[in-house]
């Protein structure tokens, strides 16, 4: 069985500084892939970052970066410059063997001004 | 190409109402999945279908449940005789072939 887990609850940063949300995973899959999902009060799922595990480099977008420890089944997302429309409840997913997403039980960001 | 469309996007029903939920998936795609979100929690998978065929429904309860995806038209999730307990958002997601997701804006299902 796969699992996500996300050890942080809510997480607060100020505005223009820089925060990092945690997220571990298991699975018996060699291949997979990870995502993290920004869910803002409008409830829309806005996929904001992916990483194939086969790809040592980290992958980024824009102010969105990831460190994937693939060893220590690790997954944290960084979010640089943050800005007020970044709060949002952010989850971690992975995809892998099936066709099921398992989602983490999310981190809520709250941005300071 | 417009996104996956679900309606409506809230719903309210009375206790023992049957509630029925539509979900058109992408132009092309498919595969269509279905995912429940509690309040305060993830998705979680219900069930998975292709056009006429349910694949993999073990995340959807066995009672009061059910789902469809005709070959004409969009893919249907019923809950008969809804109870407080099934109030969340219901989210559709399709794919082309299986592989990545792409999930709709989601329906609100409040249970009064």
């Amino acid at each position: 069985a796969q699992t996500v887990t996300q050890s942080q609850p809510e997480m607060s940063v100020q505005e223009a500084e820089t925060v990092t949300l945690s997220c571990t995973y298991d699975t018996s899959e060699s291949d997979y892939y990870l995502f993290w999902y920004k869910q803002p009060p409008s409830r829309q799922m806005i996929l904001v970052i992916r990483q194939e595990a086969y790809k040592q480099q980290n992958a980024t977008e824009n102010r969105f970066s990831v460190n994937f420890q693939k060893a220590a089944k690790s997954f944290s997302l960084k979010i640089s410059d943050s800005q007020l429309g970044d709060a949002a409840m952010y989850f971690c997913v992975i995809f892998s063997g099936t066709y099921k997403y398992i989602f983490g039980t999310g981190t809520r960001l709250k941005v300071l001004a | 190409n417009a996104g996956v469309m679900q309606n409506p996007r809230h719903l309210v029903r009375r206790r023992g109402q049957e509630a029925r939920l539509r979900c058109s998936p992408m132009k092309g795609h498919s595969h269509v999945y279905w995912y429940r979100q509690l309040p305060e929690e993830g998705l979680k998978f219900m069930v998975y279908l292709q056009k006429e065929n349910i694949i993999d429904e073990s995340g959807m309860p066995k009672e009061r449940f059910s789902a469809e995806f005709p070959k004409e038209g969009p893919s249907i999730l019923r809950i008969q005789q809804v109870v407080r307990g099934d109030s969340a958002a219901y989210f559709c997601a399709s794919s082309p072939a299986g592989g990545e997701q792409f999930f709709g804006p989601g329906t609100r299902l409040t249970v009064l």
